[in-house]
């Protein structure tokens, strides 16, 4: 089955850093873009930015620019999100998302991974 | 690009044809997906290419437009459609979205 798993819930404090990921089960990512996408509670979907994981092609969103970073490790099949530095306002939900690009453009979101809850508290 | 929807939310009945609207700010020929999300659950795409229905979706979801006007249509509500619809567009960076169309069943 083609899945993306991505990594457990985590809690955390402001100030500390935090990597999550999301890991290809069924297929191989270095054809797919993955994007990663934010949920705050009770809100919508927000672009954060997108991977080529087969060379680490990177586009962010301005919004997220700075404030996280985007990676991959195509000979483990995993995409990364990570902050350096946490704030209270970066609770949510983050989905990683699986594209196929074709002449240029993008289809839709075809495979999603199940999220990860991301909380912030001091 | 920004995405408006309209409406917001929306309440029909069990048999109803449902329309939500996405309007985009400049054009984007027809590079558009349609998404639904239910509580706790990650987004399901609908359609994607603004009119191409996603493998597994049932035909009673159908989408139309291009440039700068689409529309996603539920011809005959049923009980599971309930959620939020999201539409994205893929033309240019950032791929946003609108704002969302939280549909409720009555």
């Amino acid at each position: 089955e083609v899945q993306l798993v991505q990594s457990g819930a985590e809690v955390k404090k402001p100030g500390e850093s935090l990597k999550i990921s999301c890991k290809g089960s069924g297929h191989s990512l270095n054809i797919y873009w993955i994007g990663w996408v934010r949920q705050m509670p009770g809100k919508g979907l927000e672009w954060m930015g997108i991977i080529y994981p087969s060379d680490s092609d990177t586009k962010y969103n301005p919004s997220f620019q700075g404030q996280v970073t985007i990676s991959a490790d195509k000979s483990i099949n995993t995409a990364y999100l990570q902050w350096s530095s946490l704030k209270a306002s970066d609770t949510a939900i983050y989905y990683c998302a699986r594209l196929a690009r074709s002449s240029g453009r993008y289809g839709g979101a075809d495979v999603w991974g199940q999220g990860t809850t991301v909380t912030v508290s001091s | 690009i920004q995405l408006t929807q309209s409406p917001s939310s929306l309440s029909a009945f069990v048999g109803d044809r449902v329309t939500i609207t996405c309007r985009a700010s400049q054009g984007i020929s027809s590079y558009l997906a349609w998404y639904q999300q239910k509580p706790g659950k990650a987004p399901k795409l609908l359609i994607y290419a603004a009119s191409t229905l996603q493998s597994g979706v049932p035909s009673r979801f159908s989408g139309s437009g291009s440039g700068t006007d689409f529309t996603l249509t539920i011809s005959s509500l049923q009980p599971e459609d309930f959620g939020t619809y999201y539409c994205q567009q893929l033309y240019s960076h950032p791929l946003t979205f609108g704002q969302g169309t939280r549909l409720e069943i009555k």
